[in-house]
């Protein structure tokens, strides 16, 4: 079984400041990590995933998440954040050919000017 | 990306009315999922299907049925809506084997059930 725990369901930062979300994964297989975006009104967008080819997974909007087997995390950064940032973000997990995604319970990111 | 579109968007209801929720896709995706977000609980799943005569229940299925039309259609059914069935309603479709596979979200459905 896999699970993914989002760490802290709130995270204000200021325009330009780093962004950082934290996600830690527990899964009996070898997993493949997610991240979602959802803004106001809208369903879930890809922003990046991780699929074992590179611990150090780039996405769309300046993203990118790197993956810690040891530290079991699969935290998303963002070097400086924009008004446009402002939205609600999910970890997920899925473990090899299972194909349903197991999702954290998702971190609400504020951006102040 | 894939074409998910889900109808309606916004439902208000009664208690005890039966409610179908419909998603539609057009690229051809073999496999199907329904979700529902609730505030601070994240997305959890309902159904899936991997193909129309293939139908799984996932980890919240009690008071939901589902429906696979066409592999481009996925239904959802509350026979009995109830009010903690109040939330936010995705459907999903992935294609790909393995690594590829990836989840493809349409712009979901509110669902109030007074």
């Amino acid at each position: 079984a896999q699970s993914v725990t989002q760490l802290g369901s709130h995270v204000s930062v200021s325009e330009g400041a780093l962004v950082l979300l934290r996600c830690n994964y527990s899964s009996s297989v070898p997993p493949y990590l997610f991240w979602y975006v959802q803004y106001p009104n809208q369903g879930l967008q890809l922003l990046l995933k991780y699929t074992s080819a590179a611990t150090l997974v780039k996405g769309i909007n300046g993203f990118e998440a790197e993956f810690k087997k040891s530290e079991t995390s699969f935290h998303l950064t963002k070097p400086s954040a924009h008004m446009s940032d402002a939205a609600e973000y999910f970890c997920a997990v899925r473990g090899g050919n299972d194909y349903k995604l197991s999702f954290g319970a998702g971190t609400t990111v504020t951006v102040r000017a | 990306d894939a074409d998910v579109t889900q109808t309606p968007r916004n439902r208000i209801t009664k208690t005890g009315k039966r409610i179908m929720l419909e998603c539609s896709q057009t690229k051809g995706h073999d496999r199907m999922y329904w979700y529902r977000q609730d505030p601070g609980l994240g997305l959890r799943l309902i159904y899936y299907s991997f193909d129309v005569k293939d139908i799984n229940k996932g980890e919240i299925s009690d008071g939901y049925s589902v429906s696979r039309q066409a592999q481009a259609k996925f239904s959802l059914s509350l026979e009995s809506a109830i009010p903690n069935q109040t939330a936010l309603y995705f459907c999903a479709t992935s294609v790909g084997a393995g690594v590829t596979d990836t989840q493809y979200f349409g712009p979901g459905t509110r669902l109030t059930v007074l």
